[in-house]
């Protein structure tokens, strides 16, 4: 089945260590999404790519970066994490071939991320 | 910019009893409407979505939402839920603009008992 892959999906990591997580899909689409979700909040997108076109929201911190290498790879770094960090940490990708506001968003089981 | 609100963050609903979740945005702009499922250790699926035309909209596994413009509602309905039901659900909108994001409620824990 066509899909989207997020590994690990549980990440234990140390206060201000570099930490990577990763997300591919089968799906061939060309939009590739992040999103942060803490505890009973809302998904808070972070960043997307159309294609290799990298696209960031206004308040994510630069402490968050991403890389899409290819079109079924997109990778999540966080270059010095804090507690506050520590977050569920969804990927999702959409077509992107027809109006973008209206495209279905397929999601990853997402990567659970705790800062000691 | 626009905004979400689930007025219920949990609903406890016994099996084969209807179920409403309620959901409100605002939005200087016109809109698109969705909602996603969240099942235990999976990630958000798509329910249904509203688009255009009739204001009533069927989603997959017996839901349907209806959009209401005065209101700027877009409530999610069941008639008769199962176990399999409980879940986490939520409400998202998107601007009627070539533009990517969704912005998400902060969802609605349903509980389904036997």
């Amino acid at each position: 089945d066509a899909m989207v892959i997020q590994n690990p999906r549980y990440q234990v990591t140390q206060f201000g260590k570099p930490v990577t997580l990763s997300c591919s899909q089968t799906l061939n689409h060309n939009v590739m999404y992040w999103y942060q979700q803490k505890s009973s909040q809302a998904p808070k997108l972070l960043f997307h790519y159309y294609d290799k076109d990298f696209n960031n929201e206004a308040d994510t911190p630069d402490n968050f970066q991403s890389r899409r290498p290819n079109t079924s790879f997109c990778f999540l770094d966080i270059r010095s994490p804090g507690l506050g960090d520590a977050a569920m940490y969804l990927c999702a990708t959409s077509r992107g071939t027809g109006q973008g506001s209206t495209d279905t968003q397929y999601f990853g089981p997402g990567t659970r991320l705790t800062v000691l | 910019a626009q905004s979400v609100t689930q007025l219920d963050s949990q609903v406890p609903v016994f099996e084969e009893a209807p179920v409403e979740l309620r959901c409100n945005y605002s939005s200087s702009v016109s809109v698109y409407l969705f909602w996603y499922v969240q099942y235990p250790n999976q990630g958000l699926q798509l329910l249904l979505k509203y688009l255009s035309g009739s204001t009533l909209v069927k989603g997959i596994n017996g839901f349907e939402a209806e959009f209401n413009k005065s209101q700027t509602s877009f409530h999610l309905r069941k008639p008769s839920v199962h176990i399999s039901d409980t879940a986490e659900y939520f409400c998202a909108v998107s601007l009627r603009s070539n533009d990517y994001k969704l912005s998400f409620g902060a969802g609605t824990t349903v509980t389904v008992r036997a």
